[in-house]
């Protein structure tokens, strides 16, 4: 079956990069997500990447997949406390599924 | 559009009553999810729905849960009788797409229904 793991927790001071990572198991994932959510609120799609890139660039946020290894990442240029919240990585299968989610805390 | 909307945003019930939870998803999508967060084990998914018909239930923890879809605008998730374990938060999240690998598949969260079972 489908599993996504994750570290659990995360610190960083701010206006350092952050780097967040997960690896997955069904290798026919067709598209891979971050999700953020934070503190009382839903999940929210925070960027995607296609399998057949390697890696996704959006502003201050890069995304790297190494399909070999099933590894993804979220790297955070700049960080800011308004970014301390909760990461999770999803694969697409017959539904997303989710990593437990890695809680990031920037601190000032 | 409003978004998905959920209520109760909390619910605090005693063990053994019945809790029913309610979701409305963005018009026009066409796929439904129940979740259910907390520390210990994530956030699971429990129930999907495609045009209105269940397609994997294999989540949903027991017999004490059920969902239904009586419409394309309208979910509920029912707890009965509820327990202490089931204390979570309850996410319903809508797809403008159908599931599978080959599909883009944006998630479109409500806010939660924060569940206490005393």
């Amino acid at each position: 079956g489908e599993d996504v793991e994750q570290s659990l927790f995360l610190s960083v001071r701010e206006g350092d990069s952050s780097v967040i990572n997960c690896t997955y198991t069904d290798s026919s994932s067709t598209y891979l997500y971050w999700y953020k959510q934070e503190p009382g609120a839903g999940l929210q799609l925070l960027t995607y990447i296609f399998s057949n890139m390697d890696m996704k660039q959006d502003q201050r946020l890069t995304v790297l997949l190494n399909k070999k290894d099933k590894h993804l990442s979220l790297r955070i240029a700049d960080t800011q406390t308004g970014d301390s919240a909760i990461y999770f990585c999803a694969e697409s299968y017959s539904t997303l599924t989710f990593g437990k989610g890695t809680m990031l805390l920037v601190s000032p | 559009d409003a978004g998905v909307i959920q209520s109760p945003r909390h619910e605090v019930t005693e063990m053994g009553q019945e809790v029913t939870l309610r979701c409305k998803p963005i018009s026009g999508h066409n796929s439904l999810f129940w979740y259910r967060q907390t520390m210990m084990r994530g956030l699971e998914l429990l129930i999907y729905f495609n045009n209105n018909v269940p397609i994997d239930d294999s989540g949903m923890p027991e017999d004490r849960f059920s969902a239904k879809m009586p419409n394309a605008s309208f979910s509920t998730l029912k707890i009965q009788p509820s327990e202490p374990r089931d204390s979570a938060v309850y996410f319903c999240a809508s797809s403008p797409r159908g599931d599978g690998p080959l599909h883009y598949n944006e998630q479109f969260f409500g806010p939660g229904t924060r569940l206490t079972v005393l």
